[in-house]
């Protein structure tokens, strides 16, 4: 079956501890991006990826890092997480590197204390 | 730079009744606009999407949108909704220049029996 698999599925943690988001996906799409999304704003983009060693950031990158060693992996670093980066994240790929058909992943719940 | 406007953040309608979500936009450049729709604990699926061509898009689930240039709008509409229709609607830009989306705040559709 086509997906996008994230996990964790629900992750609470303390300021300052490092932590990631695994995001894999088996439909060798070259694109893959991360997202934020919290009420009342919609989702903004973090990092996006057009393939293999190629990032960059998108809307609100402060905070966070990626990586993409696989195509078929885009994990979220959160170095030093804060309060601020409570919040809903999804992971999405495409097939294109204009990301214009994303497949979502079913989102990490993140909650920092 | 590009923007989205949903109007509504909730709108309840009746089972059976027909609606209407709306969004607006605002870019310098020619746009592909989307509307992704997400289901309770699911990530975004899309419904449709207009790159080019006829102004009248249909999409999965009886959805339609029509591309109006003039007014920037593409608004989202279902002659008779159901309550499976209940979920969350974002309508998303993207300029033909940029390779990210850029997505509105939200519309929650909420089908009452």
């Amino acid at each position: 079956e086509a997906q996008v698999t994230q996990n964790p599925r629900y992750l609470i943690t303390v300021t300052g501890k490092k932590l990631t988001v695994t995001c894999s996906q088996n439909m060798n799409h070259e694109y893959m991006s991360w997202y934020r999304q919290d009420p009342g704003l919609g989702l903004r983009q973090i990092y996006y990826s057009m393939n293999v060693e190629v990032t960059d950031k998108g809307d609100v990158p402060e905070g966070y890092k990626v990586s993409r060693k696989e195509k078929r992996n885009f994990p979220l670093i959160l170095e030093s997480p804060s309060p601020n980066q409570t919040s809903l994240y999804f992971c999405a790929s495409s097939v294109r590197v204009d990301g214009e058909k994303l497949f979502f992943g079913s989102g990490t719940q993140l909650s920092v204390l | 730079a590009q923007s989205v406007t949903q109007l509504d953040s909730q709108v309840p309608v009746f089972e059976e009744a027909p609606v209407e979500l709306r969004c607006n936009y605002s870019s310098s450049v020619s746009v592909y606009l989307f509307w992704y729709v997400q289901y309770p604990n699911q990530g975004l699926q899309l419904l449709l999407k207009y790159l080019s061509g006829s102004t009248l898009v249909k999409g999965i689930n009886g959805f339609e949108a029509e591309f109006n240039k003039s007014q920037t709008s593409f608004h989202l509409r279902k002659p008779s909704v159901h309550i499976s229709d209940t979920a969350e609607y974002f309508c998303a830009v993207r300029d033909t220049g940029r390779r990210a989306l850029t997505f509105g705040s939200g519309t929650r559709l909420q089908v009452q029996p």
